[in-house]
């Protein structure tokens, strides 16, 4: 089973509102990650989990915070957004470094 | 610097066809080397991966692809195409030792019935 689930699949969401995506993979898989996909480009990579610690950050800005509560579960907590912040938000894990990454459905997140 | 080029933005072939779809890499080694598929707001779904041995490889839905080192190529070629593989492909590449997947532009393939 390569299956990495995540919720919700829409998301609309003001300025000021404070709102999470979840993601969660029950393959035993050590990396995880957040990927934002504007439309008609490729995904780009936001952050890294490896063991449950936070190993990459690609200078994101901290109105995006991740959290890795434990090894199947990896949430991004959203604040202050803006409308540009707009895009398909893309979680996936992989059994380590160097390994296939498996792509959840995405959240569709649209700022007002 | 590493990269990963797909030159067709668009391709349209007639349903029942063949397809090849160009990937180049950019990368002093040997890659690790990707195609994912996305149907319209979904998800990327892996069609197959190269690591090593092998050149050709086999993947889902009928797919596959050949790693050509001389060439820096990863085309994806599909014998006879059917409607439903209608999406956007992306060819991807990793570096040694790394988390991070490099993506290609995408190329959006259209199906003519």
């Amino acid at each position: 089973d390569t299956e990495v689930t995540q919720t919700p699949k829409h998301l609309v969401m003001g300025m000021t509102n404070k709102k999470s995506l979840k993601c969660e993979q029950h393959m035993g898989h050590r990396a995880m990650y957040w990927y934002k996909q504007k439309a008609k480009k490729p995904p780009e990579l936001m952050f890294v989990y490896s063991y449950e610690k936070l190993s990459i950050n690609e200078s994101v800005p901290s109105r995006f915070s991740p959290e890795c509560p434990n090894s199947s579960l990896l949430n991004l907590h959203l604040h202050a957004l803006q409308p540009e912040d707009s895009a398909l938000y893309l979680c996936a894990s992989s059994q380590g470094v160097r390994e296939t990454q498996y792509f959840g459905p995405g959240t569709r997140l649209l700022v007002l | 610097a590493q990269s990963v080029t797909q030159p067709d933005i668009h391709i349209t072939v007639s349903e029942g066809a063949s397809l090849e779809l160009r990937c180049n890499y950019s990368y002093g080694a040997t890659p690790y080397l990707f195609w994912y598929v996305q149907s319209p707001g979904q998800g990327l779904q892996l069609l197959l991966k190269y690591f090593s041995g092998d050149t050709l490889v086999q993947g889902i839905k009928g797919f596959e692809a050949e790693f050509k080192r001389s060439q820096s190529s990863f085309n994806l070629r599909k014998p006879s195409v059917h409607w439903s593989d209608a999406a956007e492909y992306f060819c991807a590449f990793m570096m040694d030792s790394s988390y991070k997947l490099i993506f290609g532009s995408g190329t959006r393939l259209l199906v003519r019935p």
